[in-house]
């Protein structure tokens, strides 16, 4: 089937103004995980759900950071008040159980805040 | 709270020569897995180990997992140009419930 996809794949917005951003699971899979991966670093944990509850919300930022998934499957990544430093590409991964299982991710939303 | 470094951080070889990353977690883990991202890419799943002193063989890559189970390394023998891009390890430790990646290894391969 399908794997995981995420849209926008690009969004450009200013300082200030507020975005979300999308990510589509592998049907069936009940973990999802929303990461943050800046130029030459590794991705960084932002979120994990399980079903449509926030398991592990430990690696968001800040509170300007939010996401939800109300029926376990597609998420929304919310960011508000946006700053240049949230500038990163946000990606999406999904597995069929929990964090021992394989991870597919998607291809990332590139975020550029100006 | 968790760390997970890798180590070089970048490695430029000949093609045909060996190459080995190293992976060190600050904690004991569960089990821990490979990513390989290529350039403009997302991160694509290799493998998992999760027993102490585990080794996996792909083809031409070797996967082991140390006996304490905080050090992995990840060892490409006889490098092709396809091998180019950055090698993550990303550790699940005892208590949590979500990865931690490392900084990753670049990987250039040169014809």
């Amino acid at each position: 089937g399908a794997g995981v996809s995420q849209t926008p794949s690009n969004k450009v917005t200013e300082k200030g103004k507020y975005v979300e951003l999308r990510c589509d699971p592998i049907s069936g899979h009940t973990a999802l995980y929303w990461y943050r991966q800046s130029l030459g670093q590794g991705p960084e944990f932002l979120i994990y759900f399980q079903g449509t509850g926030a398991a592990d919300d430990s690696g968001l930022p800040n509170d300007r950071f939010f996401a939800v998934r109300p029926e376990g499957s597609v998420s929304t990544l919310k960011i508000q008040r946006t700053e240049r430093g949230d500038s990163a590409v946000y990606l999406c991964a999904s597995s069929l159980g929990d964090g021992r299982d394989t991870q597919y991710f998607g291809p990332g939303t590139r975020l550029t805040v100006l | 709270g968790q760390q997970v470094m890798q180590i070089p951080q970048y490695q430029h070889v000949q093609e045909g020569e060996d190459f080995t990353t190293y992976c060190n977690s600050s904690t004991t883990l569960s089990n821990i897995q490979w990513y390989k991202q290529r350039p403009g890419g997302h991160p694509v799943f290799l493998i998992q180990l999760v027993k102490s002193g585990e080794v996996k063989k792909q083809k031409r890559l070797t996967f082991q997992f140390g006996e304490a189970k905080k050090n992995s390394s990840l060892h490409i023998t006889a490098t092709q140009t396809t091998d180019v891009g950055t090698y993550f390890c990303a550790g699940l430790d005892n208590y949590g419930q979500n990865f931690v990646f490392g900084p990753g290894t670049r990987l250039s391969v040169l014809p």
